[in-house]
Formats: structure tokens, C-alpha cells, sequence
């Protein structure tokens, strides 16, 4: 069976400072993935989404960055984070076009 | 933006009492809806999923209605337990790469 896996679950980390988020999916080949963000009380917010090794899409301008090095392997990044990237990631993966998506457990940033 | 959207961010429910949520969608190409259940520092878990090809479908104590002329969506579910105590969001998908959620209903289920 497939199984998504994301971690740290949880993080604290001081503005300016840099982010490497991870998340990989097994059982599975050539998934497409995705990077949410869900502010406190709100909405998911499509970030980046990849199709295949090193193809990166991205929706929103912002502060962040992702990297697809490996097939199930889907990394979120910042060279310097802004109190306003706190907020839950989420990193999801969907079989083919069309399909249901398969989220992880996500991890709470909190930016101070 | 997002193009789909919900009626009203917050129900309340008596427990035993039937809930229904809805949602609104702009983008009539959409062929595919989907329900998702967000508990309390989770992520999201599919509840139940419908085509455009169909109007109803019906699950285990949940049943998601489509209309296409209007545009609208609805999750139904029966006999509210506390354990619906959740936020729920649908979902579009127009065939491409992205899934695109609406902005959440908190469902309380009162005892």
C-alpha cells in the first residue's frame, strides 16, 4: 500500500533563518505531489506541484521554493523565512490527473 | 483566487441530527469533486468523491449531491456523531494537475 511521509511534524525556526521541509510517498511510482499551506482557521493554498523529477510548477510568488531530486521525494525550502510562512504544510500526492489527493500529516511552522 | 468556495464557515449540530454542508464552484470544465475531513492538527482525509457524469452518491452515513446548473456541491451526513466534529472541505478538479479546495466549514457537533 502507499504511504506519504512528511516530517518534522512540528518546527520553530527564527525569521532570516533558512527551511528545508521533506516529504516522501512509497508504494508508488511517478506520483504527482503538491505543497499546501493552510493558515490558522483557513483554506488550503496550492504552493508548488510536480509531475515528474525535477519539474516544479509553481502557483504562488512567494518566499519559498520546492525540489523534486528523487521521484517520490518532494523538498520545500527557504533560503530566509518571514514571519508571515508560519502556518501548516502540507505535502500531498495524487496517483494520476483526475484522481483523489493523499495528504500527510503535515508540519506546524511557526516563524518568531 | 480560489474558484470554489462555501455557503457558511461554521454549522453546529445537534448530535443524531442529519448535517449538511455546502459548497459552491465556478469552473464548469470541473469533472471531479471530492469531500475532505480536516481534524484538529491533521491533514485532510477523503470522505467521498463524485464525477460530473453523476448527481448523487452515497457512502457510509454520507451522501454528496451535485448539481452542475448552479454549480454546487453538498455533503450530507447522517445521524451527526461527535466524532464529525471537523473542518470539511471539497475539492475540484478539471482534469489538470491541480486540486482546488474551498476555504472550509467547521462542523461542532453539540451533545
Amino acid at each position: 500500500s502507499q504511504t506519504i511521509h512528511q516530517w518534522p511534524a512540528t518546527l520553530v525556526q527564527p525569521v532570516g533563518s533558512p527551511l528545508s521541509l521533506e516529504c516522501t510517498v512509497e508504494g508508488t511510482s511517478n506520483p504527482n505531489l503538491y505543497w499546501y499551506r493552510q493558515a490558522a482557521g483557513r483554506g488550503l493554498q496550492l504552493l508548488f506541484y510536480s509531475v515528474g523529477i525535477g519539474q516544479i510548477s509553481s502557483e504562488v510568488p512567494q518566499n519559498l521554493s520546492a525540489s523534486r531530486p528523487q521521484d517520490r521525494q518532494f523538498i520545500l525550502s527557504s533560503k530566509k523565512l518571514l514571519l508571515s510562512d508560519s502556518g501548516f504544510y502540507l505535502c500531498a500526492w495524487v496517483p494520476f490527473s483526475g484522481a483523489e489527493a493523499f495528504f500527510g500529516q503535515g508540519t506546524r511552522l511557526t516563524v518568531v | 483566487g480560489e474558484s470554489v468556495g462555501l455557503h457558511l464557515p461554521t454549522l453546529s449540530v445537534q448530535e443524531g441530527d442529519n448535517s449538511i454542508i455546502n459548497c459552491a464552484y465556478s469552473n464548469s470544465a470541473s469533472d471531479y469533486f471530492i469531500w475532505y475531513k480536516q481534524e484538529s492538527g491533521k491533514g485532510p482525509q477523503f470522505i467521498i468523491d463524485i464525477r460530473s457524469n453523476m448527481d448523487k452518491r452515497q457512502g457510509q452515513r454520507v451522501t454528496v449531491l451535485l448539481n452542475k446548473t448552479v454549480k454546487h456541491l453538498s455533503l450530507q451526513i447522517a445521524a451527526t456523531q461527535p466524532g464529525d466534529s471537523a473542518v470539511y472541505f471539497c475539492a475540484e478538479n478539471n482534469n489538470d494537475y491541480k486540486l482546488s479546495f474551498g476555504a472550509g466549514t467547521t462542523v461542532t457537533v453539540r451533545a
